[in-house]
């Protein structure tokens, strides 16, 4: 079946520990995008990739990075300097821009 | 940047009654979407609607983009239907990115 597929759907973080939230589209999308989530709130734009080895950052960068070696693939790397990193993280794709956008189950990252 | 509001932010309604979110935008919209977000979290989109009118079984759309305003309207509302009814939208312009309002939640009782 077609999708998004985020892994893990749970993720705990140790302080000064980088981690890695996977996520993988077999849908052929161009663009991919990941969001986060707090809880009673809206999502908040990460960062975003149009194509291959391209990514801009979103509204909420810092702490965060993102790489797109493959079209299929975006994962994204919650690092150290990210100091409140505890929410839901949502991954989104779409053909083209102007498209519909469509979501992953999402990963909820905890600190411990 | 273009901001996205939400209206009402909770609707508590009792099964088989309709009813109307509004979300308004503050600039010419080229992207308005609505999602339904489960209580599991899964995001469902509902519409991509720029502009007019879309019906999708017991739901339907409309987008007036000279006044800024999109409507998503729930008639016979079931169980089913709660969670949190998210818009999006992004500019004219050709940008990327979609703003999202804070969303209703829609709580539907037997």
């Amino acid at each position: 079946d077609g999708g998004i597929t985020q892994s893990p759907k749970y993720l705990f973080r140790k302080e000064g520990q980088n981690v890695t939230l996977s996520c993988e589209q077999n849908l052929n999308h161009d663009a991919m995008y990941w969001y986060r989530q707090d809880p009673g709130q809206g999502l908040r734009l990460i960062y975003y990739s149009q194509i291959v080895n391209d990514f801009q950052k979103g509204d909420i960068a810092e702490g965060y990075s993102v790489s797109r070696e493959k079209k299929e693939s975006f994962p994204l790397t919650v690092t150290s300097a990210q100091k409140n990193p505890t929410a839901f993280y949502l991954c989104a794709s779409r053909y083209w821009a102007g498209e519909k956008l469509f979501f992953g189950s999402g990963t909820q990252l905890s600190v411990l | 940047g273009i901001q996205v509001e939400q209206s009402p932010p909770d609707l508590i309604l009792q099964e088989g009654a309709n009813s109307t979110l509004r979300c308004n935008f503050s600039d010419s919209v080229n992207n308005l979407q609505w999602f339904h977000q489960n209580p599991w979290g899964q995001l469902i989109n509902l519409f991509y609607i720029p502009s007019g009118t879309k019906q999708n079984g017991r739901l339907s759309a409309t987008t007036v983009a000279t006044e800024r305003y999109s409507l998503l309207y729930i008639s016979s509302s079931q169980t089913t239907d709660s969670g949190v009814y998210f818009c999006a939208a992004s500019p004219q312009g050709g940008s990327e990115k979609l703003v999202f309002g804070k969303g209703t939640k829609l709580t539907v009782n037997p």
